[in-house]
């Protein structure tokens, strides 16, 4: 069985400052993690991918997460948030063949 | 490549009609998901196929959903009869390996009334 959880529904940040997005996970398996990005009214775009390489993953936008296996974490940060960079994220695990959805973080970036 | 092609982009029909979602994936790619994404639910992964073989339909919410695919470059998502709480947006997705990254449609909006 394998599981995510997205720590916060909501995440409120100010411009210029640094977003973190939580998502800790569960997995019998070695598993791949992904962040997607949904902007409104668009389809998902992925963010980044970690395969078992690399702990610490860069991504598009200046996004980057790291993989803890020990606290079982893939958080997402940023260290400076853009007015663009509000949407919906999900953190998704991959494990034995089977994709499972975190319930997504909503930023919002205040001006 | 045009990317992953769901039609259509919006639908809203009655309750208790049949509801049809297509998706073409990227050609070259052998896994395609399904996924419905809900306010309250989030996004959900309901049936993926790797080689046109569904491997994993247990995110099907009930009888009235279905999914086929009947050759590398086409999938359907079907609902009859379809109900006010499938409204949802609905995204199709494409890998070339189960694993992979994957490559998601616009989505299909759908609204039952």
């Amino acid at each position: 069985a394998q599981s995510v959880t997205q720590l916060d529904s909501h995440v409120s940040v100010s411009e210029g400052t640094p977003v973190l997005l939580r998502c800790n996970y569960s997995s019998s398996y070695s598993p791949s993690l992904f962040w997607y990005v949904q902007h409104p009214n668009k389809g998902l775009q992925l963010l980044l991918k970690y395969t078992s390489a690399a702990t610490l993953v860069k991504g598009i936008n200046g996004f980057e997460a790291e993989f803890k296996k020990s606290e079982t974490s893939f958080h997402l940060t940023k260290p400076s948030a853009h007015m663009s960079d509000a949407a919906e994220y999900f953190c998704v695990i991959n494990a034995g063949n089977m994709l499972t959805f975190g319930g997504g973080t909503r930023l919002m970036v205040k001006p | 490549d045009a990317g992953v092609i769901q039609s259509p982009r919006h639908e809203v029909t009655e309750m208790g009609q049949e509801v049809t979602l297509r998706c073409k994936p990227i050609s070259g790619h052998n896994s395609l998901f399904w996924y419905r994404q809900t306010m309250m639910r989030g996004l959900e992964l309901l049936i993926y196929f790797n080689n046109n073989v569904p491997i994993d339909d247990s995110g099907m919410p009930e009888d009235r959903f279905s999914a086929k695919m009947p050759n590398a470059s086409f999938s359907t998502l079907k609902i009859q009869p379809s109900e006010p709480r499938d409204s949802a947006v609905y995204f199709c997705a494409s890998s070339f390996r189960t694993g992979e990254k994957a490559f998601f449609g616009q989505g299909t909006r759908l609204t039952v009334v």
